[in-house]
């Protein structure tokens, strides 16, 4: 049972690349999120997915796109990476939304230079 | 607007000292409260988290927290803290939907 696993660990990326980074969770839960956390910011939600076929948009979802794969995987995408983009991904499952803990991946250290 | 404060950025205690990381939440109703933890390099683990009920909450690792709602508060607190504590904490509140809202973090030091 390994929870919640990201890949890649660690990215670098020059401003125009794109990439996707990958998130899947074996606890049968059903909803799943991406958020990103900057340095004195906490952690902020760019996408999540409520149960497998939906997704909606969270806090700063403007440069990103996802996909619910099926129930265990949900991907986030950078069409075009910017500078501002730099910072750590997390992704995260629950139960239920609204009174299940949220469990998180170790997360993906991200630069663009 | 809905919004998490942690007003310290960093604290500093003794190890074998009290601990209290303070929070505060503006929202209209009464939240689902979480704190988590986050060791250097990791995700986040929640410690302990208030729905209703008994407003002392226990949970992992030695922690409570204890629910004010006339504060807005839910401040985290250990008697005696271990050199293992150092990390930092986040207070969390999810105000509904599928929604949780973060505060900034604050970074606990422990010196021998």
């Amino acid at each position: 049972n390994a929870g919640v696993t990201q890949t890649p660990k660690f990215q670098v990326l020059k401003t125009g690349q794109s990439m996707t980074l990958q998130c899947a969770q074996d606890m049968n839960h059903n909803s799943m999120y991406w958020y990103r956390q900057d340095p004195g910011m906490g952690l902020r939600l760019i996408y999540y997915s409520a149960s497998e076929g939906t997704t909606d948009k969270g806090e700063v979802p403007n440069g990103y796109n996802v996909s619910r794969l099926n129930k265990r995987e949900f991907s986030l995408r950078l069409e075009s990476a910017a500078p501002s983009q730099t910072s750590v991904y997390f992704c995260a499952s629950s139960g239920q939304a609204n009174t299940d803990t949220q469990y998180f991946g170790p997360g993906t250290r991200l630069t663009v230079l | 607007a809905q919004s998490v404060t942690q007003p310290d950025i960093h604290i500093t205690v003794s190890e074998g000292a009290s601990l209290e990381l303070r929070c505060n939440y503006s929202y209209g109703a009464t939240p689902y409260l979480f704190w988590y933890v986050q060791s250097p390099g990791q995700g986040l683990q929640l410690l302990l988290k208030y729905f209703s009920g008994d407003t002392l909450v226990q949970g992992i690792k030695g922690f409570e927290a204890e629910f004010k709602r006339s504060q807005s508060s839910f401040n985290l607190r250990k008697p005696s803290v271990h050199w293992s504590d150092a990390a930092e904490y986040f207070c969390a509140a999810h105000t509904g939907g599928f929604k949780t809202i973060f505060g900034a973090g604050t970074r606990l030091f422990v010196k021998a």
